[in-house]
Order: structure tokens, then C-alpha cells, then sequence
């Protein structure tokens, strides 16, 4: 079974706090991804990476940053909370390559930022 | 750039009824994925479809993908209870990432 653990599921954090969302997968994926779910907007993609190190922008990065020192650690980090970051944060991983590369999705975690 | 539109957005449907949630994306792909959230969960596969006329069953679920028209569709035959959730679909073509629909949640009613 692949799993995807993001190690907090509820996180309180104040405004202008530095906050770190964590993410492991233990079947060796390339690929990872962090988004963020917000009622009427469905799933929007901040960060990727396909490989160690490296990462690229998805379509709302501003706010955050990412980090991908192994390969099964993906780790969202918003430097400076604010109240719009207030949003359910999933994590996903998946293979590279031709096929169906399903992602899986990790349980999610909930920041409120005060 | 790539967009999926969803509709409807919100499905309210009697127990034993049959309805079909649409998913039209915006440019070519080779991937379209069908998955489900439950409320206060994660999302978890349903289906992948890969070719143009793809068709997978699971229970009172089935998809199909239509390639030339660029849609989707997951037909709910019968529906019961358990299948209430938001459905997602998300399309994707080569390696980039997914992109998503915004979901259509779906309460059946007795």
C-alpha cells in the first residue's frame, strides 16, 4: 500500500509565524506535490518537484517555498503566516514515466492561521 | 493552458435514481482521472482512463472518456447513500502535473 503521511493533520498557527507542513512517501515516488483545497475552488497546485532538489512553481507559489533535500520528503514551508493561508494543505506523490501514474494523496492537513 | 470544468457543482439526487456528472477539459490529453473525497478525508482513486473511448466499471460507478469531444463523464446508476462525496476529475497530459475540476458534490437522499 503507498502511503503518503503528512505528519500534522490540524495546525493553529498566529499571523507572521513560520510554519512547516511535513510530507513522506515510502514507495519510492519521483514525483511529489503539494496543493491547497478551499471550499469552491477545488485543488490548486503551489509547489512540485520530480526529482531531489529540485522543484518548480505551480500556479499560486507565492507565499510559500518548498524543500526536497531525500526523495521521500517533501516539505511546504510558508515563511511569514497570514490569514489567507488559512486552507486545507494536501500532499501527493506518484512514479514518473508512461502509464497511469495515479497520484496518491496524503490525509490532508488543516492550518488555521490566526 | 489547460482547463476542466466540472458541472453540475452541486448534485442532490434521490436514492435509485441515475445521473451523470460532466468533465470537459480544455486542450488534448492523455490522462483523465476520476477520484473521490469524502467529507473531512483525503481524495482516493476511482478510475484512470487513458484512451479515447475508455470505459471502467466499479459497482453503480462507470467513466468514460471521449477524446475528440474532450470529455468525461462518471454515470451513477441506482445511487445510494454511500455514494455521497465530491467527485474530482483531473487531467493531465505527459509528465506535467494534474490539474483539477472544482468538484461536484454529490448528497443522495432518501
Amino acid at each position: 500500500d503507498v502511503k503518503v503521511t503528512q505528519s500534522s493533520r490540524y495546525l493553529v498557527k498566529r499571523t507572521g509565524e513560520k510554519v512547516f507542513l511535513e510530507c513522506v512517501q515510502d514507495m519510492d515516488h519521483e514525483n511529489m506535490f503539494w496543493y491547497r483545497q478551499d471550499p469552491g475552488l477545488g485543488l490548486r497546485l503551489i509547489y512540485f518537484s520530480y526529482d531531489v532538489k529540485m522543484k518548480e512553481k505551480g500556479d499560486i507559489p507565492e507565499g510559500y517555498s518548498v524543500s526536497r533535500e531525500k526523495k521521500e520528503r517533501f516539505s511546504l514551508i510558508l515563511e511569514s503566516a497570514s490569514t489567507n493561508q488559512t486552507s486545507m494543505y494536501l500532499c501527493a506523490s506518484s512514479l514518473t514515466g508512461t502509464g497511469a501514474n495515479v497520484l496518491t494523496f496524503g490525509a490532508g492537513s488543516r492550518l488555521t492561521v490566526l | 493552458e489547460l482547463k476542466v470544468e466540472q458541472n453540475p457543482l452541486f448534485l442532490s439526487m434521490q436514492e435509485g435514481k441515475n445521473y451523470t456528472i460532466y468533465c470537459n477539459y480544455s486542450t488534448t490529453s492523455d490522462r483523465l482521472y476520476w477520484y473521490r473525497q469524502d467529507p473531512g478525508k483525503s481524495l482516493e482513486s476511482l478510475f484512470v482512463l487513458l484512451s479515447n473511448g475508455a470505459v471502467k466499471q466499479e459497482g453503480r460507478l462507470m467513466a468514460s472518456l471521449d477524446t475528440k469531444a474532450r470529455l468525461s463523464t462518471l454515470h451513477i446508476t441506482a445511487a445510494v447513500h454511500d455514494l455521497s462525496a465530491t467527485y474530482f476529475c483531473a487531467v493531465g497530459s505527459g509528465n506535467t502535473p494534474l490539474v483539477f475540476g472544482k468538484g461536484t458534490r454529490l448528497s443522495v437522499i432518501a
